[in-house]
């Protein structure tokens, strides 16, 4: 596609639950980040991919977090017993060029928002 | 701990006005740094990045500049337009983060409003 596709863009839900948001970022890109945005506040790093595998995961909070990638291209964010803590807007990133040292864009899908009553 | 500030918080100017927002950081040696406008309910998007080379970029109506000596950048607005109305985000690079979000460093942000 042409720019980071992210669903469901809003996601209502009960405490305890489970769910899944999914990142599809643009193709060709090898890296691709998991962050997470609470109202008036910048975006919170969870976990960074490099093709397949989870570079760093060091942001995931605890054990109820858990991402995959299983062919280095579209992204699955899971999310199991919810919590009320859990509401935010989640967003997906990605860049062709990963490395702090690049200049390589990086581009921000919409954002998943998570709703935990 | 790398830290990204940035002021004021929030922000709020007339149409047609010029508005400066500040960054100050403390990663260091750093990379880059990259100023994102954020609007509500959206995805950030890029507006500038610059390298510690360089002093000033421009992209429109936006200029950003960059002091790597004294750790501090700036996004100057100009002729603002009721379109400005936003977050906008400072994020710094790390050349020698071992992982950690991949080096980048984000702000919280400023809210930007821009009344008719």
């Amino acid at each position: 596609g042409a720019g980071v596709s992210q669903t469901p863009s809003n996601k209502v839900t009960e405490k305890g639950k489970y769910v899944e948001l999914r990142c599809d970022p643009i193709s060709g890109h090898t890296a691709l980040y998991w962050y997470r945005q609470s109202l008036g506040q910048g975006p919170e790093f969870l976990i960074y991919f490099q093709g397949t595998g989870a570079a760093d995961d060091s942001g995931l909070p605890n054990d109820r977090f858990f991402a995959v990638r299983p062919e280095g291209s579209v992204s699955t964010l899971k999310i199991q017993r919810t919590e009320r803590g859990d509401s935010a807007v989640y967003l997906c990133a990605s860049r062709s060029s990963p490395g702090p040292r690049d200049t390589g864009e990086l581009f921000f899908g919409e954002g998943s928002r998570l709703t935990v009553l | 701990k790398n830290q990204v500030e940035q002021s004021p918080q929030s922000l709020i100017i007339l149409e047609g006005k010029n508005c400066t927002l500040q960054c100050n950081y403390t990663v260091s040696p750093f990379s880059n740094l990259r100023w994102y406008k954020q609007d509500t309910g959206r995805g950030p998007v890029s507006l500038t990045i610059m390298t510690f080379s360089e002093n000033t970029k421009s992209n429109r109506r936006y200029t950003a500049t960059l002091d790597a000596d004294t750790k501090q950048s700036s996004l100057h607005i100009t002729a603002s337009q009721l379109s400005d109305s936003a977050s906008y985000i400072c994020v710094v690079s790390d050349p020698n983060s071992g992982g950690g979000a991949d080096g980048l460093t984000f702000g919280k942000g400023t809210h930007l409003i821009i009344q008719p």
